[in-house]
């Protein structure tokens, strides 16, 4: 059963760079059906995609975290990484990862993310 | 436009039937796969329906799903208090190649 881990520190500093990883178990993170997210969801409000990343290392990124996002996968150790830039309070959030699925349709689109890691919480403050 | 639109909030009544809005734009709900998560509070989202009316294995059939045009619906029929939580609509946008999630929907059972 395919399970997620997210990890890092939970308190980050203003203007510092926040870094977490999901471990992957259960399944092989070089599969080309899947992608690799990170979600994120700031207190009592909704979902946010941040980013994704297949297992060759291409990325495609939410157009609003793109000039201080980082992503990165290795596939010797089955993890992903997320690296995010110069952090403010507005980034202190329960940070998810998931698996997203590719649809067997023509085109092979992202069709859903499951399953999900259970989430880490990163508050961002001095 | 990139962006999912869902009531904030809505409400029924023990054993009624329930449906939830999102409404979207052609680069989105017009052309890719939507899927549907359940959030109760404290604990990861849940994936309900998957391209667009199809239940994972578990799911119970009083969840299902449907579109019209750039609209999609999830339905819940015989509603439970356990069924209270926050449900969430997600979607690739083929615009600006990135996922995006409408804004949520929390469910009251009373």
């Amino acid at each position: 059963q395919l399970q997620l881990q997210e990890s890092g520190p939970g308190l980050v500093k203003p203007s510092d760079t926040l870094s977490l990883t999901c471990t992957v178990s259960g399944d092989s993170i070089s599969s080309s059906r899947y992608y690799w997210g990170w979600i994120r969801q700031p207190p009592g409000k909704g979902l946010e995609c941040i980013g994704n990343i297949y297992y060759s290392g291409s990325t495609f990124f939410n157009p609003s975290f793109k000039s201080r996002l980082d992503m990165s996968v290795d596939t010797s150790n089955n993890h992903f990484s997320l690296r995010l830039a110069s952090v403010t309070a507005a980034d202190t959030a329960v940070y998810y990862c998931a698996r997203l699925i590719r649809s067997l349709e023509p085109g092979r689109r992202p069709s859903r993310f499951d399953p999900w890691g259970q989430g880490i919480l990163v508050t961002v403050s001095s | 436009q990139s962006v999912l639109t869902q009531p904030p909030s809505m409400s029924a009544a023990p054993g009624q039937k329930v449906s939830i809005s999102c409404s979207g734009s052609g680069s989105n709900i017009g052309k890719n796969f939507l899927s549907w998560y359940q959030q109760f509070p404290g604990t990861a989202p849940k994936l309900l329906i998957h391209d667009t009316n199809k239940r994972p294995s578990g799911v119970s059939d009083r969840f299902s799903g449907s579109k019209s045009g750039t609209v999609a619906t999830l339905g819940i029929t015989g509603l439970q208090t356990g069924d209270e939580a926050e449900y969430y609509c997600g979607i690739w946008d083929s615009d600006i190649s990135a996922w995006i999630f409408g804004g949520g929907t929390k469910l009251t059972v009373l």
